[in-house]
C-alpha cells in the first residue's frame, strides 16, 4: 500500500465551485505539505503544516485553505475554484530533522485538477 | 529572475550515454542541495542529496554541488531506459530546517534505447 495517498487523482470542475482534496499517509510523520506543479514553474508550496495545530502559507496560498484533521490527514481546499488554478496538485510529508538538520520529503501521486 | 533556475530540457541521449543535469540559484543561504526524479503519472522521489559544497557519489548517480558559482550538477553513468523522468533540483537554507524546499522547473530526459 502507497505511503502518501491523495484522493481524488483526477477531477474537473466548474469556475466558482469549491473542491477539497485530500491527503493521507501511513508513514506517522508530523510535517505535510501541499504543492501545486505547473509546467515551466516546478513546484511551488502552497501550505505546511508541522502538527495539528500548526498551519503555515507557503508561497502562493492566496485562493486556497487547508485543514489538518489529525495527524494522518491534510485536506487542501479551494473556495471558489478559478482556471488559473488548473494544475497538478502535490502532497508530501517528511519526519523530524536528522541531525544535520536535513529531511526527506515524501510524495503522494498527485491529483490533477482542471478548472473549466 | 528566479532563486533557481533549471533547463526543462526536454533532453533525448542514447542509452549508455553519460548524462549532465544542472541548476543554478541565486540565494547564497542554500545549504541543502536534492535531486528528485519523477516518472511520469507519479509524485517525486528523492535521488540524491548533498550538503554544502562537494560531491557525492551513489551507483551511477553522482551530485556535485559548487558553492562557490552556485552551481549544482548530476551525472548519469551508463544511462539506462529506465532513467527517462523529470529531474527536479531542489534547495533549501539551513535555518529553515528544509522545511521549506525551492524547486527548479525540471529537466525532462528521455534515454533513447
Amino acid at each position: 500500500d502507497a505511503d502518501v495517498t491523495q484522493t481524488p487523482r483526477n477531477r474537473i470542475t466548474k469556475t466558482g465551485k469549491r473542491i477539497m482534496l485530500e491527503c493521507s499517509q501511513t508513514k506517522g510523520h508530523d510535517r505535510m505539505y501541499w504543492y501545486r506543479q505547473d509546467p515551466g514553474l516546478g513546484l511551488r508550496l502552497i501550505y505546511y503544516s508541522f502538527d495539528v495545530k500548526d498551519i503555515n502559507k507557503g508561497e502562493i496560498s492566496d485562493g486556497y485553505s487547508v485543514s489538518r484533521q489529525a495527524q494522518a490527514k491534510f485536506s487542501l481546499s479551494l473556495e471558489s475554484a478559478i482556471p488559473n488554478q488548473t494544475a497538478l496538485y502535490f502532497c508530501a510529508t517528511s519526519d523530524l530533522p536528522l541531525a544535520e538538520n536535513y529531511n526527506e520529503q515524501f510524495f503522494g501521486p498527485g491529483t490533477r485538477l482542471t478548472v473549466l | 529572475q528566479k532563486e533557481v533556475e533549471q533547463d526543462p530540457g526536454p533532453l533525448s541521449v542514447p542509452e549508455g550515454a553519460i548524462v549532465s543535469l544542472n541548476c543554478t540559484y541565486s540565494n547564497s543561504a542554500f545549504q541543502y542541495f536534492m535531486w528528485y526524479r519523477q516518472y511520469s503519472r507519479k509524485g517525486p522521489e528523492l535521488l540524491m542529496y548533498t550538503y554544502s559544497s562537494g560531491n557525492k557519489e551513489d551507483g551511477r548517480f553522482t551530485a556535485q554541488v559548487d558553492k562557490s558559482s552556485k552551481y549544482i550538477s548530476l551525472f548519469i553513468r551508463d544511462s539506462q531506459p529506465s532513467d527517462s523522468a523529470t529531474y527536479l533540483c531542489a534547495m533549501s537554507a539551513e535555518n529553515f530546517g528544509n522545511e521549506k524546499l525551492t524547486f527548479g522547473t525540471g529537466t525532462r530526459l528521455t534515454i533513447i534505447p
